[in-house]
C-alpha cells in the first residue's frame, strides 16, 4: 500500500509569484484534503476534493485553487504568493469523505 | 468559530512512565475526534480515533478517553517511548463537514 506523497519538499519563492504544490493520495483514496500549518500551529483546512468536485473550502481566498485529477491525485494552487503564506502544506487523503485523513509529509513553502 | 484545545502545552516525562495528553473542545456537535502525533519535520500521522457514542477505545499502548459531559478528550500513552517525542493534536469533526478542525498541539518529550 503505497501512502501520501508529497511534492516538492521545499520550495521558495518571491511575494506576488505563483506556486503549484502536488499530491497523490494514498492508494484506494478518492477524497483528497489540504490543510495549511503554519509555524508553531495546528493545520488549517484550506479545501477539500471528493471525485474531482471541490467538497468544501475552509477560511482562504479565492487565490488558494485546487483541481483533483481522476487518478485521485490533487493540486493546490496559490497566486498573487504573500508572505503570510509560507508554511507548511499538508495534503491528506481518506476513502469516501471518510474521517480517517492520512496526512502526507507537507510542502514546506517559503516566500521572501 | 468553536476550537478545539489543548490544556497544556508541552509535556516532560521520563521513558517508562505512562503519559496522558489532554484537549477541550466546544463544539458539542462534532462527531468523532482523531489524535495526531507529528514528529519534526513530518506531517502529522494517525494515531487512534474516537466517535462521539464511544467513552473510551484503545489501542497499542494508547487509550483514548471522551468526556462528554465536560467536553473534554485525553489520550493515555502507556510505558512513553523516547520514540513518542512529538507534538500531539487533537481534531474534531462532523459526519455533516469535511473538515478536521485542528488544535494548537501538545508537545511530548521523554526523557531518559
Amino acid at each position: 500500500e503505497t501512502g501520501v506523497t508529497q511534492s516538492p519538499t521545499h520550495l521558495i519563492k518571491t511575494r506576488g509569484q505563483q506556486v503549484t504544490l502536488r499530491c497523490s493520495s494514498q492508494s484506494g483514496h478518492n477524497t483528497v484534503s489540504w490543510y495549511q500549518q503554519a509555524l508553531g500551529q495546528g493545520p488549517q483546512f484550506i479545501f477539500q476534493y471528493y471525485r474531482e468536485e471541490e467538497n468544501g473550502r475552509g477560511n482562504f481566498p479565492p487565490r488558494f485553487s485546487g483541481l483533483q485529477f481522476p487518478n485521485y491525485s490533487s493540486e493546490l494552487n496559490v497566486n498573487a504568493l504573500e508572505l503570510d503564506d509560507s508554511a507548511l502544506y499538508l495534503c491528506a487523503s481518506s476513502l469516501d469523505l471518510g474521517p480517517e485523513q492520512y496526512f502526507g509529509p507537507g510542502t514546506r513553502l517559503t516566500v521572501t | 468559530g468553536e476550537s478545539v484545545g489543548l490544556h497544556l502545552p508541552t509535556l516532560s516525562v521520563q521513558e517508562g512512565d505512562n503519559s496522558i495528553i489532554n484537549c477541550a473542545y466546544s463544539n458539542s456537535a462534532s462527531d468523532y475526534f482523531i489524535w495526531y502525533k507529528q514528529e519534526s519535520g513530518k506531517g502529522p500521522q494517525f494515531i487512534i480515533d474516537i466517535r462521539s457514542n464511544m467513552d473510551k477505545r484503545q489501542g497499542q499502548r494508547v487509550t483514548v478517553l471522551l468526556n462528554k459531559t465536560v467536553k473534554h478528550l485525553s489520550l493515555q500513552i502507556a510505558a512513553t517511548q523516547p520514540g513518542d517525542s512529538a507534538v500531539y493534536f487533537c481534531a474534531e469533526g462532523t459526519n455533516s463537514g469535511y473538515a478536521l478542525n485542528f488544535g494548537k498541539g501538545t508537545s511530548l518529550l521523554v526523557t531518559p
